[in-house]
């Protein structure tokens, strides 16, 4: 199984800002996927990363207000820009490992 | 477009109660299906994984069934504890879609002691 660690844990943003989360994964993996969780809600897929390509986004997000980088295997990370109290969200990065889909633990962004 | 629907969105049993949590879902051309946990504000906990294949899966005290037939699977918890308190997340993985899950809404469970 794949172990992922996510930073910050949390965070409290003013509008108009910028934050970089970051995700490290304990072994190489080909694809990457982040998803936003808003409050009472479930999971929405943002974008797959893959390394050394641009990443795919979902509809709905685009490369501008989500950038994603991919630099190696094992790392990614995904910034919310220009934030508003909107993206008031879970972050949660994801890999798939044997057919099995694995989270971090999740950032807590709250826009104030 | 494939939906995940799970029913109840919220029960409430007492400590001891077996319980069953329901998840459907409308294309029934699934890769696999997967019960997460999820502790409030805290990422997924991954629980069991189904493969198209297989009709169900045991954990423990969890045990999760699926007809894909029906689109429909099921999560069964055996003597429920308080620490089973969260919410359950339901996914299903679509074949020929880059191994990307879509999510139902959850069950929130809550054991009381």
């Amino acid at each position: 199984s794949a172990v992922i660690s996510q930073k910050p844990s949390r965070d409290i943003c003013q509008r108009g800002t910028s934050l970089t989360i970051q995700c490290q994964v304990d072994s190489q993996v080909t694809m990457m996927f982040w998803y936003r969780q808003q409050p009472g809600q479930s999971l929405t897929l943002i974008a797959t990363a893959n390394q050394g390509s641009e990443a795919t986004y979902e509809s709905g997000f685009v490369i501008d207000k989500f950038p994603i980088s991919r630099p190696n295997l094992t790392f990614s990370t995904l910034t919310v820009s220009n934030m508003s109290p909107e993206d008031s969200s879970i972050y949660l990065c994801s890999v798939q490992d044997s057919y099995e889909q694995y989270f971090g633990p999740g950032t807590r962004l709250t826009v104030t | 477009k494939q939906e995940v629907t799970q029913i109840p969105a919220a029960l409430s049993v007492p400590e001891g109660e077996n319980l069953v949590l329901n998840c459907s879902f409308t294309d029934s051309a699934i890769y696999n299906l997967q019960w997460f946990r999820q502790d409030p504000g805290k990422g997924l906990t991954s629980l069991l994984l189904i493969q198209s294949s297989q009709r169900e899966q045991t954990s423990g005290r969890l045990n999760a069934s699926l007809d894909k037939s029906s689109g429909r699977s099921t999560l069964y918890i055996a003597a429920s504890q308080p620490g089973d308190s969260a919410t359950y997340l339901c996914a299903v993985n679509i074949r020929g879609s880059a191994r990307q899950l879509t999510f139902g809404s959850g069950t929130q469970l809550t054991v009381l002691p």
